[in-house]
């Protein structure tokens, strides 16, 4: 069956410290890959899409991989700061159905130490 | 922030009782999804619309239904709320601008059921 998952539920580093992410997953072939934000009571907000050929995309402080290989999707903060402090939540889209569907995964909320 | 509202944005019910849950935007997207988050599962599709009076299934559809009648407005319809729909739900839309499908979520609705 397919299968999204996110390293540890909970990640907790040091201010200044590059923050890693990791989302694997089984039996898709995604076309696109995406990365959320969440905070507390609040819907999720896009960060950034990796499509399947990309290898890395980046945007300011963030950093994204995609190994459809490997079948992974690595998410980097690097200077990390308190206000980073979040779930974070990888997304895949496999171009299946009427509608552009995304399948996530459970996240991990990642707390930035001071 | 996208232009996405829900409404109502927190409601108890009793079991037993309908429920409907209202998303409207203002984006005049194509697209519009209602999930559901729920701790250890992440976001899952319930239903979507890929249009005007078009309407899918998502992966946790039973016990629920959806209308568009309008391109701005999208619900959800509970016909007899069960304790196992307590959730929080999220709606989201998507215009397919260059290919991706960024997902623009509304702030939720917590719904209890007692």
């Amino acid at each position: 069956s397919q299968k999204i998952e996110q390293n540890s539920e909970a990640l907790n580093i040091q201010e200044g410290k590059t923050a890693t992410l990791t989302c694997n997953y089984t039996n898709y072939s995604p076309a696109y890959l995406q990365w959320y934000r969440q905070d507390p009571g609040r819907g999720p907000v896009f960060l950034l899409l990796i499509r399947e050929n990309e290898k890395e995309k980046r945007k300011e402080r963030l950093k994204v991989t995609f190994d459809t290989t490997l079948k992974q999707s690595l998410f980097h903060i690097t200077a990390s700061q308190p206000a980073d402090s979040a779930t974070y939540l990888c997304a895949l889209d496999d171009l299946s159905g009427s509608a552009r569907q995304l399948t996530f995964g459970s996240g991990t909320q990642l707390t930035v130490l001071p | 922030d996208a232009g996405i509202t829900q409404s109502p944005r927190h409601k108890v019910t009793e079991t037993g009782t309908p429920v409907t849950l209202r998303c409207h935007q203002t984006e005049n997207h194509r697209y519009m999804y209602w999930y559901r988050q729920d701790p250890g599962h992440g976001l899952r599709l319930i239903h979507y619309s890929y249009g005007v009076k078009d309407t899918d299934k998502g992966e946790v559809s039973d016990g629920y239904s959806v209308s568009r009648s309008k391109t701005e407005d999208f619900l959800l319809t509970l016909e007899s709320a069960t304790s196992s729909q307590t959730s929080v739900y999220f709606c989201a839309i998507s215009g397919l601008a260059g290919g991706s499908d960024t997902q623009y979520f509304g702030p939720g609705t917590r719904l209890t059921v007692l």
